[in-house]
């Protein structure tokens, strides 16, 4: 199995711009998880998905901050407008219904200037 | 709400030394409770759990016991090596149907193993 997929791996972007941050989950999985991972706060959860629906997304700051799932193999964060304290790795994980296992992918660096 | 209380680092030891990072955990209901592993430039791995008190979680010479009573779950290992130079998380989920499906994170805790 592939495991989770991120693109980009590293996203470098001007304060102001759209960015767009993309998950393939594993297959199979029903969970999807975003979480962001910076210095200062650790890792938090953005929001999560179960079936392709959003479950909770509380944890997503604020309305820049946008998450969709449009079938089970996909999902989106995007952020607009950026800026510089949106800089974090992002994450992206699933896992299965009955277990409690997430799988992470390997992160995109978000670098806003 | 629940909450996870990690050890803060950095943790430098030297290589073979014995490990100990100490968690701790607030939980409404009967938690499960993981150690995620992430090595410089890689996302978290699970690295062991346990799902109830008792339980012993182990993996790559690393151990945790679920302690109810003290409400830890300590990571631990007899002999450290240069390899496992990373960042720990503990982590707790509550059971699957309690309508809280995440995990909630410590903050992590730096080991920095020198030869």
């Amino acid at each position: 199995d592939a495991g989770v997929i991120q693109s980009p791996r590293h996203e470098v972007t001007e304060m102001g711009q759209e960015v767009t941050l993309r998950c393939k989950p594993i297959s199979g999985h029903d969970y999807l998880f975003w979480y962001r991972q910076t210095m200062m706060r650790g890792l938090e959860l953005l929001i999560y998905f179960n079936n392709n629906v959003p479950i909770d997304d509380s944890g997503m700051p604020e309305d820049r901050f946008s998450a969709k799932m449009p079938n089970a193999s996909f999902s989106t964060l995007k952020i607009q407008p950026s800026e510089p304290r949106d800089s974090a790795v992002y994450f992206c994980a699933s896992r299965i219904s009955g277990t409690r296992k997430q799988y992470f992918g390997p992160g995109t660096r978000l670098t806003v200037t | 709400g629940n909450s996870v209380t990690q050890m803060e680092g950095p943790v430098t030891l030297s290589e073979e030394a014995f490990l100990t990072i100490n968690c701790t955990y607030t939980a409404t209901g009967y938690p499960s409770l993981f150690w995620y592993v992430q090595y410089p430039g890689e996302g978290l791995q699970l690295l062991l759990k346990a799902t109830k008190a008792d339980d012993k979680g182990s993996n790559k010479g690393f151990e945790a016991t679920y302690r109810k009573e003290t409400t830890s779950f300590h990571l631990e290992k007899g002999s450290v090596q240069v390899s496992d130079s990373a960042v720990y998380f503990c982590a707790l989920s509550e059971q699957e149907g309690f309508g809280n499906e995440k995990l909630t994170f410590g903050t992590g805790t730096r080991l920095t193993i020198i030869p």
